[in-house]
């Protein structure tokens, strides 16, 4: 079995500082991992993925994630952020010999303050 | 292409009535999932599919009940609801490993 956790529900941040967002997995066997982000009374949508290569994968509107396979950690990180990226974000595995198979963690909400 | 299309976006029914919440894609995906989203639990996973006449249970199935006779069509079918089912229900289809397309989910209160 598969489980997600982030770390921290609830992130506040001021606007143009850097952030982190935590993300550690459980797997017995080697999993993809995602990133979604949910904005307000909204569906899901994806951030960025990591499916195989290079650790450090880059986003959409300057995300980017390292995957740290000893640490079965996948931390989200932006150097700047907006306003606008105010929403939840969630991280996500999904096994390989499992493909249907995509499990979510809590969700961490991202608040930007001017 | 319209994507994933759920129906309905917002049902109230009353304790132990059944209804049929239905989720349709047309990208000729393989798999396809329903998840219920409560507050502080994040997204979870309740049934899954990975093709036509396969389907699997997930984190969360007791309670509801699945099909898959077409690729298209994945209806999540709630027999007799209980107050604890009152959430949001997202439907998601994938291709393989890339990334899930979401419904735009479905807000169920169970009174």
């Amino acid at each position: 079995a598969q489980s997600v956790t982030q770390l921290d529900s609830q992130v506040p941040v001021f606007e143009e500082a850097p952030v982190e967002l935590r993300c550690n997995y459980s797997s017995s066997v080697s999993v993809y991992l995602f990133w979604y982000v949910q904005y307000p009374n909204q569906g899901l949508q994806l951030l960025l993925k990591y499916l195989s290569g290079s650790t450090l994968v880059k986003g959409i509107n300057g995300f980017e994630a390292e995957f740290n396979k000893s640490q079965t950690s996948f931390h989200l990180r932006k150097p700047s952020v907006h306003i606008s990226d105010t929403a939840e974000y969630f991280c996500a595995v999904s096994p390989y010999n499992q493909g249907g198979k995509l499990i979510f963690g809590q969700g961490t909400e991202l608040s930007v303050k001017p | 292409n319209a994507g994933v299309t759920q129906t309905p976006k917002f049902q109230v029914l009353k304790t132990g009535q059944s209804m049929t919440l239905q989720c349709a894609q047309d990208m000729n995906h393989e798999y396809m999932s329903w998840y219920r989203q409560d507050p502080g639990m994040g997204l979870r996973l309740i049934h899954y599919s990975v093709g036509a006449g396969i389907t699997d249970q997930g984190e969360v199935p007791n309670g509801y009940n699945v099909s898959r006779s077409t690729t298209e069509d994945f209806p999540l079918r709630l027999l007799s609801a209980a107050p604890s089912q009152t959430s949001v229900y997202f439907c998601a289809s994938r291709k393989g490993p890339a990334e899930a397309f979401f419904g735009q989910g479905t807000r169920l209160t169970v009174v």
